[in-house]
This record gives C-alpha cells, sequence and structure tokens, in this order.
C-alpha cells in the first residue's frame, strides 16, 4: 500500500538553529514528490517537486533532498517566519490522470525568535 | 493575479441541507480538483477533473456531485449534508501532469 510518513509531527527550533524534516515513502514507482507548507486558515503552497533519487532543490533557506526511501526538507538558520505546517505528498506513475497525491500528515514547526 | 479563489470561507449547515462550494481558477489550467483535510487523515481526494465537461471521482466520493461547464470555475455539491462532512475543503488546480498543484484558502464547513 502506498504510504507517506512525516517525521517529527512537531519541531520548536530557537531562531538561527537549523535542522531537518523527514518523509519517508512507499510507493510503486515515484513520479514525483512534492514538498508544500501550510499556514494556519490558508490553502498549502507549493514549495518543491523531487522527481527521481539524488536531486535536490533550494529555495532561500530551504533544501529539499529525495533518495529512494525518503525526502528531507533542510532548514538553515531558520526564522520565525518559517513557522507553518510542512507537507510532503507523492504522486505514483500509476496515479493516471487522477493525479492523485499520497500526503503526509505533516510537520508542525515552530521557529522562536 | 487571483490564483485559485474559493467562496465562502466558513459556512454552517445543519444536517440534512444541501449547499455549494465554489471555486474558480484564473490559470487556465485543464486539472481541478476537490480535496478535505480532516485531523490524523490528511488531504483526501473527493473528486477531480481534466477539463470542461470530464469529471471523476478521487477516494472519498460519497456524499459530493461535482460538475465542470467551463475551464475556469469548479464548484462542490453537498445535497445533504451529515456531521461526517464537516472538515476543510480546499480547491487545487494544476497543469502538466508532474506539475505542482495550486490550492485555494479553503472552506470551513461544520454540520451540525
Amino acid at each position: 500500500e502506498d504510504q507517506v510518513t512525516q517525521s517529527p509531527e512537531a519541531l520548536r527550533l530557537q531562531e538561527g538553529e537549523s535542522s531537518s524534516l523527514n518523509c519517508s515513502y512507499t510507493v510503486s514507482g515515484l513520479r514525483g514528490l512534492f514538498w508544500y507548507r501550510q499556514d494556519p486558515g490558508k490553502g498549502p503552497e507549493f514549495l518543491f517537486t523531487l522527481y527521481s533519487a539524488g536531486e535536490e532543490k533550494e529555495k532561500e533557506r530551504l533544501k529539499a533532498t529525495l533518495t529512494k526511501k525518503e525526502s528531507f526538507l533542510h532548514i538553515t538558520a531558520p526564522k520565525p517566519e518559517d513557522s507553518a505546517t510542512y507537507l510532503c505528498a507523492v504522486q505514483a506513475r500509476r496515479a493516471g490522470n487522477n493525479r492523485k497525491l499520497i500526503w503526509g500528515l505533516g510537520t508542525s514547526l515552530a521557529v522562536n525568535p | 493575479n487571483a490564483g485559485v479563489t474559493q467562496t465562502p470561507k466558513f459556512q454552517v449547515l445543519k444536517t440534512g441541507q444541501s449547499m455549494t462550494l465554489q471555486c474558480a481558477q484564473d490559470m487556465n489550467h485543464e486539472y481541478m480538483s476537490w480535496y478535505r483535510q480532516d485531523p490524523g487523515m490528511g488531504l483526501r481526494l473527493i473528486h477531480y477533473s481534466v477539463g470542461a465537461g470530464i469529471t471523476d471521482q478521487g477516494e472519498v466520493p460519497n456524499g459530493y456531485n461535482v460538475s465542470r461547464s467551463t475551464t475556469e470555475d469548479f464548484p462542490l455539491r453537498l445535497l445533504s449534508a451529515a456531521p461526517s462532512q464537516t472538515s476543510v475543503y480546499f480547491c487545487a488546480s494544476g497543469s502538466g501532469y508532474r506539475s505542482p498543484l495550486h490550492f485555494g484558502n479553503g472552506t470551513r464547513l461544520t454540520v451540525t
């Protein structure tokens, strides 16, 4: 069964304290892995797409990496405005027209000033 | 550039009432979808559409209807609301197969 597990469920950091969020996945044939950020009361906001093992993408203080079993979202020197829930989702090659995404439950990140 | 717009933002219904959640996108995306988000369950696909006149069921379609008469609009109808439909509903749209989805800011629905 296709599955996405994110850890930790919640993470509290001091401003400037770097850390990583994990997304472990089980899917038969990966089409893509997506990272989103979700603020309270808002919809998920797209961050990155990774397609194959070894791929890396960066945006400001965030860097996403991908292996055959997991993805990491590295946050370097976070700021309070990075506080949000970070969601990971995978899409299987067999998803077809429905483009169904299998979602993790997210990591709730709080960055204290 | 508005992106994906959902209305209303909040709604309270009594059991058995009907309503339509509106979704509009201005990015000319062929693909549109509805998700619901519940604590401990993650996001789940309700219905989707790959173009005007084409709709299909996702993983949790029961109790919901959709239609797609234009590229821009994809309304979600609850015919007879039930407390189990209390949730946050998100509309999302996208272009190519491997492209990310763009989400609206959701409708928080409570059914009493």
